[in-house]
């Protein structure tokens, strides 16, 4: 399995301030995704992100909220932007094999972003 | 719309105790793909297993287990002698194609055990 990680691993940010996650792989992927799991909830996907290709974001999450990149094959960003107090969360991303969605998805370590 | 469903919130048992953890899904394709997933608390995910729809053979790795039954949509996940590095939240997770050839990781709301010694 793929060798992911993330940074940062843990933040603090103000209301109204912006972060960026990134997450990388150690081979290249086809298909990486970004999923958002609010304090003692499950696991919600935010976009899928594949190279070349503009980000596709699930209903309820906005692009000017959440802009993506993905510039290559093993590496990606996620932007949580203006963030307020409900976007205290784990942001974990994970990446897929065989191009096709259906293979298995193996996690990042994830990022605790708490927001004052 | 495809849905996974994990009743039991919370599950405690004494080490050495078998816990079984439910899992019922719903979906409308003949092919999909289920999944589970363990969050200890240090975060991180962990891939446990993945089964495919055509598959119904019965899986065992060590202490976990899992039956799957298409009858009653459900893939169960049972822990023989349980020790309390088993403690976690466990995931139960359906793969589902969409818009044809578009695959969604649908994850149940988890299933938090935890061993006592």
């Amino acid at each position: 399995s793929a060798v992911i990680s993330q940074k940062p691993s843990r933040d603090i940010c103000q209301r109204g301030t912006s972060l960026t996650i990134q997450c990388q792989v150690d081979s290249q992927v086809t298909m990486m995704f970004w999923y958002r799991q609010q304090p003692g909830q499950s696991l919600t996907l935010i976009a899928t992100a594949n190279q070349g290709s503009e980000a596709t974001y699930e209903s309820g999450f906005v692009i000017d909220k959440f802009p993506i990149s993905r510039p290559n094959l093993t590496f990606s960003t996620l932007t949580v932007s203006n963030m307020s107090p409900e976007d205290s969360s784990i942001y974990l991303c994970s990446v897929e094999g065989s191009g096709q969605g259906w293979d298995t998805q193996y996690f990042g370590p994830g990022t605790r972003l708490t927001v004052l | 719309a495809q849905k996974v469903t994990q009743a039991q919130t919370e599950i405690s048992v004494v080490e050495k105790e078998d816990v079984t953890l439910d899992c019922v899904y719903e979906t409308r394709d003949t092919t999909y793909y289920l999944f589970w997933y363990k969050q200890p608390p240090s975060g991180e995910l962990v891939f446990l297993i993945r089964r495919n729809s055509f598959d119904e053979q019965n899986e065992i790795s060590g202490r976990y287990s899992w039956n799957f039954q298409k009858s009653t949509s459900s893939f169960n996940f049972t822990i023989t002698a349980s020790q309390v590095v088993d403690s976690a939240v466990y995931f139960c997770a359906l793969s589902e194609a969409y818009g044809g050839s578009n695959y969604k990781l649908t994850f149940g709301k988890g299933t938090l055990l935890t061993v006592n010694p």
